[in-house]
């Protein structure tokens, strides 16, 4: 049972490169969502979907891409890495976006750039 | 500024002890959750409350939803090494259902 997986786990990058964070699940769940993790603020939604064909912005979606070709793969695309988007980010899935929803997580990506 | 604040930031406790983490707003909330963060994993859920005044107990651990459903609490007992990770609550309102979620409380059980 993968669940939601998540890779690289690990990537640095220097300032203006660019790179694409994959995230794919399994569970046929309509609703996808970025998040990134950073000390002392807790899980910010970068972007989400709630399904195939169809993404939206969160509280912080300046300096990433996403696109939403099929149920199961969402990627994450930085555009030109600053070092402000050091983090950690973690990929999210559920079935809906129903209040008490569970949502799933993957092992997340820590992005160093330098 | 959090719109959920979460208190305390960090708690080293011996085993055996209780403890208890708060999730505090001013904000109305329509449900809550709480998920235990690992390091190196993502979040996993423990528990969701949608009813205020809401108790939800999973073995150890009981959760409770404030009447006026702005605020939680999780409440450990004889707490073990096992326990050690990140606290997080997130919470939906009835506007939105996007997840608005706390910075964590640290909880570390050292045996």
């Amino acid at each position: 049972n993968a669940g939601v997986t998540q890779t690289p786990k690990f990537q640095v990058l220097k300032t203006g490169q660019s790179m694409t964070l994959q995230c794919a699940q399994d569970m046929n769940h309509e609703y996808m969502s970025w998040y990134r993790q950073d000390p002392g603020m807790g899980l910010r939604l970068i972007h989400y979907s709630v399904g195939a064909g169809i993404t939206d912005q969160g509280e912080v979606p300046n300096g990433y891409n996403v696109s939403r070709s099929t149920t199961e793969d969402f990627p994450l695309r930085l555009l030109s890495a600053a070092p402000s988007q050091t983090s950690v980010y973690f990929c999210a899935s559920s079935i809906d976006r129903a209040e008490d929803t569970e949502a799933f997580f993957g092992q997340g990506t820590r992005l160093t750039v330098v | 500024t959090q719109l959920l604040e979460q208190s305390p930031q960090f708690l080293s406790i011996q085993e055996g002890e209780n403890l208890t983490v708060y999730c505090n707003s001013s904000s109305v909330f329509s449900s809550l959750q709480w998920y235990r963060q690992e390091p190196g994993e993502g979040p996993v859920l423990l528990v969701t409350v949608v009813t205020g005044g809401e108790v939800k107990k999973l073995k150890r651990l009981t959760f409770q939803f404030g009447d006026a459903r702005k605020d939680s609490s999780l409440h450990i007992t004889a707490a073990q090494p096992g326990d050690t990770g990140l606290y997080l609550c997130a919470g939906t309102m009835d506007s939105n259902y996007q997840l608005i979620w706390g910075a964590g409380t640290k909880l570390i059980i050292k045996p």
